[in-house]
């Protein structure tokens, strides 16, 4: 069985203070993590995807096999980053399924 | 390039009415598709996915059913709908085959939010 954690339901930070989202799984085998954000009245949409080991919008996540955890880090947060944070896996990488297990998810609001 | 629909965006219902979202998909052939349920609090909950014409999986039991009718369509159904499926539903598709680089991204429709009384 595949599972995530958020455990903190609502962040709230200061403008220019960093910020770290953290997110644990449970998965047995080798899992693909992703984090996803949802802005205020926008879709769900991919933020970035541990396999890219890519920063986007200053965000950045570093699968950690040992703790089992993909936190979401920026040093320096932005109002703009206010949004609804999702960190999913997905496993089964024989399956051609492949859904994605998400977490309960974590509202960031980042004040002025 | 790949663009994803859902319809009706808003819905209110009375309990014990039938229901059905649509979702459709164009730009690419044969797509996984998925239908969410997003409750506040409760993240993200797969409730259908299909990885073709008349293949439905069911992740949890409950008052609804999923179809496919055809390749870039899907819709969720309910017979007779309870207080417990109002909600936010999300569809999304992804490409199929085996995980790749990209093959794993999900790409999610604009929602359809019900309202059951």
């Amino acid at each position: 069985a595949q599972r995530v954690t958020q455990p903190e339901k609502l962040l709230s930070v200061f403008k220019g203070a960093p910020v770290e989202l953290k997110c644990n799984y449970s998965y047995s085998g080798s899992p693909e993590l992703f984090w996803y954000v949802q802005y205020s009245r926008q879709r769900l949409q991919l933020l970035l995807r541990h396999i890219s080991r890519e920063s986007i919008k200053g965000f950045t996540a570093d699968l950690n096999k040992g703790e089992t955890s993909f936190h979401l880090k920026k040093p320096f947060a932005q109002e703009e980053d206010s949004a609804m944070y999702y960190c999913a896996l997905s496993g089964g990488i024989l399956t051609s399924g492949s859904r994605l297990t998400f977490g309960e998810g974590t509202q960031l609001t980042v004040n002025p | 390039s790949q663009t994803i629909h859902q319809w009706p965006a808003t819905l209110v219902q009375p309990v014990g009415s039938p229901l059905s979202l649509e979702c459709t998909v164009e730009g690419t052939s044969n797509p996984n598709l998925y239908w969410y349920r997003q409750a506040a609090g409760r993240g993200l909950q797969l409730l259908f996915y299909s990885v073709g014409i008349g293949q439905i999986s069911s992740e949890v039991p409950q008052n609804l059913s999923a179809s496919r009718p055809q390749d870039r369509q899907f819709i969720l159904s309910s017979k007779k709908l309870l207080l417990s499926d109002s909600g936010f539903y999300l569809c999304a598709w992804k490409f199929p085959g085996r995980p790749s680089s990209g093959a794993n991204v999900l790409t999610f429709g604009a929602g359809s939010r019900l309202t059951v009384l």
